[in-house]
């Protein structure tokens, strides 16, 4: 089956700009979670969604949010960007969430670089 | 942010050679994940563990789910060149108020054929 689709791969902003990132989860997954990954911090969590609403969330500001649709597709949104929101900014699902244990899909992420 | 300590943070080794890395933390969790990341890749799963002292294999691969619920390892036997790459656990449990996944640093493994 298909595995976790993000798009867009790679995308170049400036300062300021805003952007947003979509992805699809596997097919039957109602969980969705976000994270960014940098080499000097690693992967950070962002939030969490499940069956469109926001579980949980990661020590992020308030220019990071996110939102997730009936179809359990998710899109993060980052504003007034910043030099420091270049990332790799990963989508994962799962079938499970809250308590339940449960695996972790990751796509292949997209790239934002802010100049 | 919060990450998982995770060792060596990178190792040199021979094709043929057995390797080792391990991850701990201060809380427990239910659930340990193993995953393999190429540059500009994201995360591939590798194994997943749910139970104390769980021993679990894929291929040339074995994990564990340490007795404490705080620590897991994996071993890689008889690398080869295409095991290049940094090798990430995550360890889910309830922390700062919430179930969630924390990532540990990651170990960056390189073989020399």
């Amino acid at each position: 089956k298909a595995g976790v689709t993000q798009t867009p791969r790679y995308l170049i902003k400036t300062r300021g700009q805003q952007v947003t990132l979509s992805c699809s989860p596997i097919s039957g997954h109602r969980s969705v979670s976000w994270y960014q990954q940098t080499p000097g911090q690693g992967l950070q969590f962002l939030f969490e969604y499940f069956s469109e609403t926001q579980r949980n969330k990661g020590n992020f500001p308030g220019r990071f949010s996110g939102r997730q649709f009936s179809n359990s597709r998710s899109e993060m949104n980052v504003s007034t960007l910043e030099l420091g929101d270049s990332a790799l900014y990963l989508c994962a699902s799962s079938l499970a969430s809250g308590r339940a244990p449960g695996e972790l899909f990751f796509g292949e992420g997209s790239r934002l670089t802010v100049l | 942010g919060q990450q998982l300590n995770q060792s060596p943070q990178s190792m040199f080794i021979q094709e043929g050679e057995d390797v080792s890395m391990n991850c701990t933390s201060s809380s427990i969790f239910n659930t340990w994940l193993w995953y393999k990341q190429d540059p500009g890749e994201g995360p591939v799963l590798l194994i997943a563990l749910y139970k104390a002292g769980e021993l679990t294999s894929n291929g040339r691969l074995t994990a564990q789910f340490g007795i404490t619920r705080k620590d897991s390892f994996l071993n890689i036997s008889a690398s080869i060149p295409s095991d290049v790459g940094i090798y990430f656990c995550a360890g889910r449990g309830f922390t700062s108020g919430t179930y969630k996944y924390i990532f540990g640093t990651g170990t960056r493994l390189k073989v020399l054929a």
